[in-house]
């Protein structure tokens, strides 16, 4: 099975900030990897699929970036709105096997 | 808009069973993949199993296999979830999520509000 680790676990930022999550596969999965956003009390959003596609509605200041087995997710200016817990997910697996990170909780500083 | 609402949770004594159903609309269901993905109390995200559009393929967790038994019905535009010999480690909050294409290799775009399944005596 793929394994996704996530880091870092948790990290405190500032409104204004860029923020970097780092996301590594034990295996390499070709660019199959979308990331979620988390909401207390609230379902995933997705943000990105394919490593770096934005999905639709999903403000410009998120990106995704990576290649192989290791993938970043950058918010190049954080907002109050994005104060969240952000996952990470391999859709490589065949026969289909997905797995998340652990997860990210960015929190205010 | 696309709406996906679960059903069918609560508390279940260890060993029993119990049925989760998701209702979908605002999308032509029988064109994707449909998921379950849960999430115990303060922790991440697991998927538990996924069904293509026409349930030609399906797949569990490890963790499940065995145990809990995916299935649709493109004329209710519905997914269930059917989970047997239920264990305390399975007590979470159960969200049915849509896949993005027919196949169920595909990320997730859509995601319900989620049901808890609490499994204690």
């Amino acid at each position: 099975d793929i394994q996704m680790t996530q880091s870092p676990s948790s990290l405190s930022a500032s409104v204004g900030d860029r923020v970097t999550i780092t996301c590594r596969a034990s295996q390499g999965i070709s660019n199959s990897l979308a990331w979620y956003q988390q909401k207390p009390g609230k379902a995933p959003k997705l943000l990105l699929y394919a490593a770096s596609r934005l999905e639709s509605g999903v403000p410009s200041r998120f990106s995704g970036s990576g290649s192989g087995t290791d993938y970043t997710l950058t918010i190049s200016s954080l907002q109050p709105e994005d104060f969240a817990t952000y996952y990470c997910q391999q859709y490589y697996s065949t026969p289909p096997m997905y797995t998340f990170g652990q997860g990210t909780k960015l929190e205010i500083k | 808009e696309v709406q996906l609402v679960e059903s069918g949770g609560g508390l279940v004594q260890p060993g029993r069973s119990l049925r989760l159903s998701c209702a979908a609309s605002g999308f032509t269901f029988d064109d994707y993949a449909m998921h379950w993905v849960r999430q115990a109390p303060g922790k991440g995200l697991e998927w538990v199993s996924g069904i293509s559009w026409n349930s030609g393929s399906i797949g569990y967790a490890d963790s499940v296999k065995g145990r809990f038994t995916i299935s649709r019905d493109n004329a209710k535009n519905s997914l269930y979830l059917q989970m047997n010999s239920l264990r305390a480690e399975d007590t979470a909050l159960y969200y049915c999520a849509k896949g993005s294409s027919p196949s169920p290799l595909e990320w997730f775009d859509y995601w319900g509000q989620g049901t808890l399944v609490t499994v204690s005596s």
